[in-house]
């Protein structure tokens, strides 16, 4: 079976500063893919970044990171230089390639953007 | 643009009827998935399909019903026997080859009257 745990419920971030959002995974198959998504307020799931769990290298894209600590099973998104637009509701999920496809979804992290 | 497309955004069922969600997609993708979202809550999976006239239950599918007649649609019926529709619905769809991204739809939102 597959699980996320996402422990902050909410976070709060001043505006310009960078966030650190905490994921951690459990899994026993040895080939799976990490993933985080953003949700504002009007609902959509928009997909931010991907890890695989064979990649030596932490993910990048764009002001995101994804601190992959495999050892650890954990997964941390990282924003840098926070912006308004980034308040949301973030979700950690992972697929597992033996898991017919499904993805396992975290309960999420509302991050609140202060100006 | 590829994509997938929920209707109705919005949704309202009287007490005793069934209602459909429909979420159709042109990324010639192979899997589909219906999830649901209470407020402030995670998405819990309702069913999923992966390949056509073929889908299984999640964790959830109690009161709910899908069918998968074409690759491009995967409409879910919300049954007079789900006693708490009222939630978010958003259908995903993605490759079943390695480990990639779902896409998600825009979703609806279900309410009783």
């Amino acid at each position: 079976a597959q699980k996320i745990t996402q422990t902050q419920p909410g976070m709060f971030v001043q505006e310009k500063e960078a966030v650190t959002l905490d994921c951690t995974y459990d899994t026993s198959d040895p080939s799976y893919g990490l993933f985080w998504y953003k949700q504002p307020s009007s609902g959509e799931m928009i997909f931010l970044i991907y890890q695989g769990s064979y990649d030596q290298q932490n993910a990048t894209e764009g002001r995101y990171s994804l601190n992959f600590q495999k050892a650890r099973k954990s997964a941390n998104l990282v924003i840098s230089a926070s912006q308004l637009g980034d308040s949301a509701m973030y979700f950690c999920a992972m697929r597992a390639t033996t898991n017919a496809g499904k993805s396992t979804f975290g309960d999420g992290t509302t991050l609140t953007v202060k100006p | 643009d590829g994509g997938i497309t929920q209707s109705p955004k919005y949704l309202f069922r009287k007490e005793g009827q069934n209602v459909t969600l429909s979420c159709e997609q042109n990324l010639n993708h192979d899997a589909m998935y219906w999830y649901r979202q209470d407020p402030g809550q995670g998405l819990r999976l309702i069913y999923y399909s992966q390949i056509v006239n073929d889908f299984q239950k999640g964790d959830i599918a109690e009161g709910y019903s899908v069918s998968r007649e074409k690759k491009e649609s995967f409409p879910l019926t919300v049954t007079s026997a789900q006693k708490n529709p009222t939630a978010f619905y958003l259908c995903a769809s993605s490759t079943m080859t390695g480990p990639q991204p779902q896409h998600f739809g825009d979703g609806t939102r279900l309410s009783i009257l």
